[in-house]
């Protein structure tokens, strides 16, 4: 079971569309990160929230940390294809030190057609 | 400012055979993270440098090990190579691998793609 439930896995849409990444747990997290993969290369860094309820805007994108911080969502207005990429939420648990542990969800593969 | 680098890229080799992969963080940053990740697994925590001193591990075995050097550059090793050991190794840098509010802030690098056959 992992540990961050990241929904869906597979996200095949047309530029303009909008969309929605999910990203769960049963546990609190401190802070939470959305990172984009291109093949052949590694993850980067989109945004960090670390406060329940906060609310992020990168362009066309949207991230928000749940309230109880256990979730978080990644929202894309009118998709272009150089979204195209894999999507991935990462985490760093409440308490105790973590030095250099990201704990990642399984990944959104979007696709954008145009 | 020149990013992390990881070489080499790609890398074949044979069961039972061993494997070094080198990280050469952002300049500045003393804090080297490295991870695997594979299809099924996605990405899992190996370990953490700083200051020469690993001050985290994952739940990898043994034969995955790895040590920093003192101008933080760091290699990992992996041992005894079994089929599964076939992934991404992805290293990432950072400051001080712990930031404000538990927050990591990770600069990974492009990976070395190790094949194992």
């Amino acid at each position: 079971t992992q540990l961050l439930e990241q929904s869906p896995q597979f996200l095949s849409i047309q530029e303009g569309e909008n969309l929605t990444v999910y990203c769960n747990s049963s546990s609190v997290f401190s802070s939470l990160q959305w990172y984009r993969q291109e093949p052949g290369e590694g993850p980067v860094l989109l945004v960090t929230v670390v406060t329940g309820g906060e609310v992020k805007k990168l362009k066309r994108l949207t991230f928000q940390f749940g309230d109880a911080r256990k979730d978080s969502s990644l929202h894309i207005t009118a998709a272009q294809p150089g979204d195209t990429g894999l999507y991935l939420c990462a985490g760093v648990r409440a308490g105790g030190t973590s030095y250099g542990k990201l704990t990642f969800g399984q990944g959104t593969i979007l696709t954008v057609h145009p | 400012k020149a990013g992390v680098t990881q070489t080499p890229r790609y890398l074949i080799k044979t069961r039972g055979q061993q494997v070094t992969l080198s990280c050469s963080p952002i300049s500045g940053h003393r804090s080297v993270s490295w991870y695997q990740q594979t299809p099924g697994q996605g990405l899992q925590f190996l370990f953490e440098y700083f200051s020469e001193t690993q001050r985290n591990k994952g739940n990898f075995p043994g034969r995955f090990s790895g040590r920093q050097f003192s101008n933080s550059r760091s290699e990992m090793n992996v041992s005894t190579l079994e089929l599964g050991d076939s992934a991404l190794y992805l290293c990432a840098s950072s400051g001080t691998g712990q930031g404000k509010s538990g927050a990591n802030v990770l600069t990974f690098g492009a990976g070395s793609r190790l094949t194992v056959l």
